[in-house]
């Protein structure tokens, strides 16, 4: 079935470093995929999205590019800051045994060291 | 954006009894909500789909009599916990997602703290 892997954590960078986490999924139709964002403490926000081949989501100085030909969607950041410290879910959405559902990957913990 | 808002964020029960937890859209109509599980330090993993006015989906593996979901309106949807054991103390966590064409955003309400002592 449709799924989603993502990169194993923890990572943990120094302040102003480049940052890439990995997604890559399988999927049998044409699905949306997003990065969603769990500050300490804090439930789930979304971070961007794309929702069709080569468009590239961004907020924040994040961004990603959906890659269907390498079935990818890697989170990556310039110049990263001490408040990005989070945990970062990639997710996939999309008609899963003809139902509508929304599919996490398994979630990268990221600490920022200033 | 819209606003998902998930009651109570916390709770502490005893073995035996059973919890409710509200999930509202406070300002859009949501034909379909998820309720999902999260244990410490991992994914968020989908336990049901309820659809307004229809029974849940539930994902293979959880329990339909344990995890009672109730879709009632397009702006609430309830997940009980019955007869709560330790085991189910977790973090649950709601969203939902607009009446609108496939590639929308689900919102996610704050989540709810279960524990069962």
């Amino acid at each position: 079935g449709d799924s989603v892997t993502q990169m194993e954590g923890p990572v943990t960078l120094s302040e102003e470093a480049c940052l890439t986490i990995n997604c890559t999924y399988t999927a049998t139709g044409y699905p949306s995929l997003f990065w969603y964002v769990q500050y300490p403490g804090e439930g789930l926000q979304l971070l961007l999205k794309a929702t069709k081949a080569d468009d590239k989501g961004s907020n924040k100085g994040f961004e990603a590019t959906y890659r269907k030909e390498t079935t990818s969607f890697h989170l990556e950041k310039g110049s990263v800051q001490v408040s990005d410290s989070a945990v970062y879910f990639c997710a996939l959405f999309g008609i899963i045994q003809g139902a509508q559902k929304l599919v996490f990957g398994q979630g990268t913990r990221l600490t920022i060291n200033p | 954006g819209a606003v998902v808002s998930q009651h109570p964020s916390w709770v502490i029960c005893k073995s035996g009894t059973s919890v409710k937890i509200e999930c509202r859209s406070l300002d859009f109509q949501a034909t379909t909500m998820f309720w999902y599980r999260q244990f410490p330090k991992q994914s968020l993993m989908l336990m049901a789909t309820s659809n307004e006015g229809s029974k849940a989906t539930y994902e293979q593996g959880v329990e339909k009599d344990k995890f009672l979901i109730n879709h009632a309106s397009l702006t609430l949807s309830t997940l009980t916990v019955t007869s709560a054991h330790p085991e189910d103390s977790s973090f649950y966590i709601c969203s939902a997602r607009r009446r609108v064409i496939l590639g929308t955003e689900a919102f996610f309400g704050q989540g709810t703290r279960l524990t069962v002592v």
